[in-house]
């Protein structure tokens, strides 16, 4: 069993829908989780992160943390044609150097 | 600043030939990271360094991989021989304090036939 599993998709929705992305974890140390965003043939760049359980709300995009179900979601409220990519769920144990990436989400947005 | 700079972004070579990737980390950080990004085992840590020195590289897959970080401001990730099993996208990236400062090179697609 993997650490992190992330539900590779691909996922396509209409523009405007709000989009939920998804990973579970078994590592109960993990306490930084972090989601990032992939355009083909580029980097990955943090769109997020939170510390331990709670949510975080940045502009459209919302992240959760359940803790006591190794649960952590991505939402994409009025979701854009720009916001196509793959996107990643990440964690790692405190200090946030180790990360353990999951297999990363292709979102398709359709205009 | 320029962001993480990766050279080449694309190399192609023949198995048994040694490769060397090359990273320039944003000017202020101190920590500095190596991952492997394929289809099938998704985007993995090989090794970080903190200050130049490596921290951790157990994720560095065999004998025939190796990471130097002679200074601040530049690292290479050497593989020698090569293989055609070390096809994948190479990323570098750096981090200064805190987690949001993180950022990820452009990356180096590597191609051994």
């Amino acid at each position: 069993q993997k650490e992190v599993e992330q539900d590779p998709g691909p996922l396509s929705v209409p523009e405007g829908a709000i989009v939920s992305l998804n990973c579970t974890y078994s590592n109960s140390a993990f306490q930084y989780f972090m989601w990032y965003r992939q355009y083909s043939r580029k980097g990955p760049e943090l769109l997020m992160y939170t510390y331990s359980s709670g949510n975080k709300e940045d502009g459209r995009f919302t992240a959760q943390v359940d803790k006591s179900s190794k649960y952590i979601s991505l939402f994409i409220r009025d979701s854009q044609p720009s916001d196509s990519a793959t996107y990643l769920c990440a964690m790692s144990a405190p200090g946030g150097f180790k990360t353990i990436f999951g297999a990363g989400t292709r979102l398709f947005v359709k205009a | 600043d320029a962001g993480v700079i990766q050279s080449p972004r694309h190399e192609v070579t023949e198995m048994g030939q040694e490769v060397t990737l090359r990273c320039k980390p944003i000017s202020g950080h101190d920590y500095l990271f190596w991952y492997r990004q394929t289809m099938m085992r998704g985007l993995e840590l090989l090794i970080y360094f903190n200050n130049n020195v490596p921290i951790d590289d157990s994720g560095m897959p065999e004998d025939r991989f190796s990471a130097k970080m002679p200074n601040a401001s530049f690292s290479t990730l050497k593989i020698q021989p090569s293989e055609p099993r070390d096809s994948a996208v190479y990323f570098c990236a750096s981090r200064g304090q805190g987690l949001e400062t993180q950022y990820f090179g452009p990356g180096t697609r590597l191609l051994v036939l």
